[in-house]
């Protein structure tokens, strides 16, 4: 199995709302990953999570919360986003080195 | 720190033809690893080719090769015998070598179209 697999693959929110991204791998990764993609613009890296434990964050607001429950799935809790957080959340998940394996990401829009 | 440089924001390409995507790099490390990646309207970004820094032979995958120039620091992607398929933005990005957490840095990217 070479599949990261994230749910929901849309989601639409109001800026009050809760709601979760959830993303799995069953490759024995130790390093999982979320990121940010704007349209036509790179992925940007949000949080890294090793051995399940959060080793980077690359300075994310607090409206967003990851979490690593075991080493095979990775969530994003989201709560009161603004608009501008409308994008394709994208996970990933990699061995120590070598390439990263993307999921097929969650469309979020933020009315 | 290290960072990635796609100067060609678009290209176009017939299809059955030949076409160069063009990346640059900057590090100060001798070990890393260079991919190509595709991100097609889907938006799954798909893996196309990887090159580890101390091989010397350049990496190929079926109609997709590179051209890695570690010296020049460049590493460009040929895309032989265009096909409709191919019509992506493809992600030029560097990892350094070893450490679970090394970071994975992209290129601005470059939008390909494949006319038929």
């Amino acid at each position: 199995d070479t599949e990261v697999t994230q749910t929901p693959k849309h989601l639409v929110m109001g800026m009050t709302n809760k709601k979760s991204l959830k993303c799995e791998q069953h490759m024995g990764h130790r390093a999982m990953y979320w990121y940010k993609q704007k349209a036509k613009k790179p992925p940007e890296l949000m949080f890294v999570y090793s051995y399940e434990k959060l080793s980077i964050n690359e300075s994310v607001p607090s409206r967003f919360s990851p979490e690593c429950p075991n080493s095979s799935l990775l969530n994003l809790h989201l709560h009161a986003l603004q608009p501008e957080d409308s994008a394709l959340y994208l996970c990933a998940s990699s061995r120590a080195a070598g390439e990263l394996f993307f999921g097929s990401g969650t469309q979020l829009s933020v009315l | 720190a290290q960072t990635v440089t796609q100067s060609q924001p678009e290209m176009s390409v017939q299809e059955a033809e030949t076409v160069t995507l063009s990346c640059t790099y900057d590090t100060s490390e001798s070990d890393y690893y260079l991919f190509w990646y595709k991100q097609p309207p889907s938006r799954q970004m798909i893996l196309v080719i990887r090159q580890e820094a101390y091989k010397q032979q350049n990496a190929t995958e079926n109609r997709f090769s590179v051209n890695f120039q570690k010296a020049a620091k460049s590493f460009s992607l040929k895309i032989s015998d265009s096909q409709l398929g191919d019509a992506a933005m493809y992600f030029c990005a560097y990892r350094s070598l070893g450490g679970a957490t090394n970071k994975l840095i992209f290129g601005t990217g470059t939008l390909l179209a494949v006319q038929p």
